[in-house]
């Protein structure tokens, strides 16, 4: 089993839509996750970070179920700008060893107008 | 803007050459990172430095070699690299062990190995 697994997409949905990601990860023991978005030819950049059961910003919420070992971003009211490569990134490790954060492939979504 | 700067944002280089990527980061974190990202894929984690101490090297060639001058500044030193070895490389930094995981990175140095 992949250790994290995203649906590469891409989510094609109109503006205004909402849309959710899943992420699934293989080690009951992780500790945080995160999700980044990614611009195309551009640098990864921190969305959300999930510490506890969830988190929420703006339109943008993020939920966390240990039990199944996944992690979800929600998107509401989809705009055009926001059309980019959502990555799920999971600290595999305990306390704070930086080598242990594992990144998802990714998953594309394009908002059309 | 992004608060991590790398240099050169393109490079071209050939085989026998020997060139260096160069990142600044101004606050104050204390562990910095190189991460190797090829298109379509997620970025890999090649070196980590921890106050400036090198604390991982994922099992990267010796080809590339890092170096931390100061809690500022990172370095990748480039010697006799092969063309798979073109890629985008990001820089990143972050607060340290009680922040892993938020990652601020650069606009990384897009690198063609010819």
């Amino acid at each position: 089993r992949k250790e994290v697994e995203q649906d590469p997409g891409p989510f094609n949905v109109p503006e205004g839509a909402t849309v959710a990601f899943n992420c699934t990860y293989s080690n009951s023991a992780s500790q945080s996750f995160f999700w980044y978005r990614q611009d195309c030819r551009k640098e990864p950049k921190l969305l959300m970070s999930v510490y506890s059961s969830g988190n929420e910003d703006g339109r943008f919420t993020a939920q966390l179920n240990r039990a199944s070992q996944y992690i979800s971003l929600l998107i509401r009211d989809s705009k055009l700008s926001d059309s980019a490569t959502y990555l799920c990134v999971v600290n595999m490790g305990y306390g704070g060893s930086q080598g242990n954060l594992i990144f998802g492939k990714g998953t594309k979504l394009s908002v059309k107008p | 803007d992004t608060e991590v700067t790398q240099t050169p944002k393109h490079l071209v280089m050939g085989m026998t050459n020997k060139k260096s990527l160069k990142c600044e980061q101004h606050m104050g974190h204390r562990a910095m990172y190189w991460y190797k990202q090829k298109a379509k894929k997620p970025p890999e984690l090649m070196f980590v430095y921890s106050y400036e101490k090198l604390s991982i090297n994922e099992s990267v060639p010796s080809r590339f070699s890092p170096e931390c001058p100061n809690s500022s500044l990172l370095n990748l030193h480039l010697h006799a690299l092969q063309p798979e070895d073109s890629a985008l490389y990001l820089c990143a930094s972050s607060q340290g062990e009680r922040s892993v995981g938020e990652l601020f990175f650069g606009e990384g140095s897009r690198l063609t190995v010819l």
